[in-house]
């Protein structure tokens, strides 16, 4: 059973490229996350989505995209990455009301 | 790993101890209360929680306490151990799936 999973764990890439960050889970839950974590924020929610094709802006969407053609995948798209956006992101998953994270990515924008 | 925050407030305790971390919360409308523990380099797991019409639930180890009169959450560590040792943070949780995050505490386990 693997739960959450995230891909890549690790990312480097350069200031305007585009880089997708993936997130699977096993258990066929409704509700998806995308959280950033930086130092002296805690978790910041970038987009949720309740369904398939279903999705909505969290609290800090903005360079952000993301999609939700199957229910197990919610892949985050930084179309120009930005400097600003080096943190580490976090994948979630709900059916009630306990959320379960993925392992998480650490980006870093040069 | 990740570091999750170099600037939290720190709890250090002794090997064997009790620690108690605390939380304040500001939607009274939150009815649903997450403790959550999160490791270096890992993402937030899953300790305990908490609905709001109960004060107190215990598992293994760990107790939490609700106070609603004035928005506080604890967690109580029993025994701290060395695996203890991490960011802990309260997620309240309010008309669903709002969640709402704390900052974190991060627990050292002295030997």
């Amino acid at each position: 059973d693997a739960g959450i999973t995230q891909s890549p764990r690790y990312k480097i890439t350069e200031t305007g490229r585009q880089v997708t960050l993936m997130c699977h889970q096993t258990w066929s839950h409704s509700y998806m996350f995308w959280y950033r974590q930086d130092l002296g924020h805690g978790l910041r929610l970038i987009y949720y989505s309740a369904a398939a094709d279903i999705t909505d802006k969290g609290e800090v969407p903005d360079g952000y995209v993301v999609s939700r053609s199957k229910t197990e995948n919610f892949p985050l798209t930084l179309e120009s990455a930005t400097r600003s956006q080096t943190s580490v992101y976090f994948c979630a998953s709900s059916e009630s009301d306990t959320q379960y994270f993925g392992p998480g990515t650490r980006l870093t924008v040069l | 790993g990740e570091s999750v925050g170099l600037h939290l407030p720190t709890l250090s305790v002794q090997e064997g101890d009790n620690s108690i971390i605390n939380c304040a919360y500001s939607n009274s409308a939150s009815d649903y209360f997450i403790w959550y523990k999160q490791e270096s380099g890992k993402g937030p797991q899953f300790i305990i929680d908490i609905r709001s019409n109960m004060d107190k639930r215990q598992g293994q180890r760990v107790t939490v306490l609700l106070n609603k009169t004035v928005k506080h959450l604890s967690l109580q560590i029993a025994a701290t151990q060395p695996g203890d040792s991490a960011v802990y943070f309260c997620a309240e949780i309010y008309y669903g799936q709002n969640f709402v995050f704390g900052p974190g505490t991060r627990l050292s386990v002295l030997p």
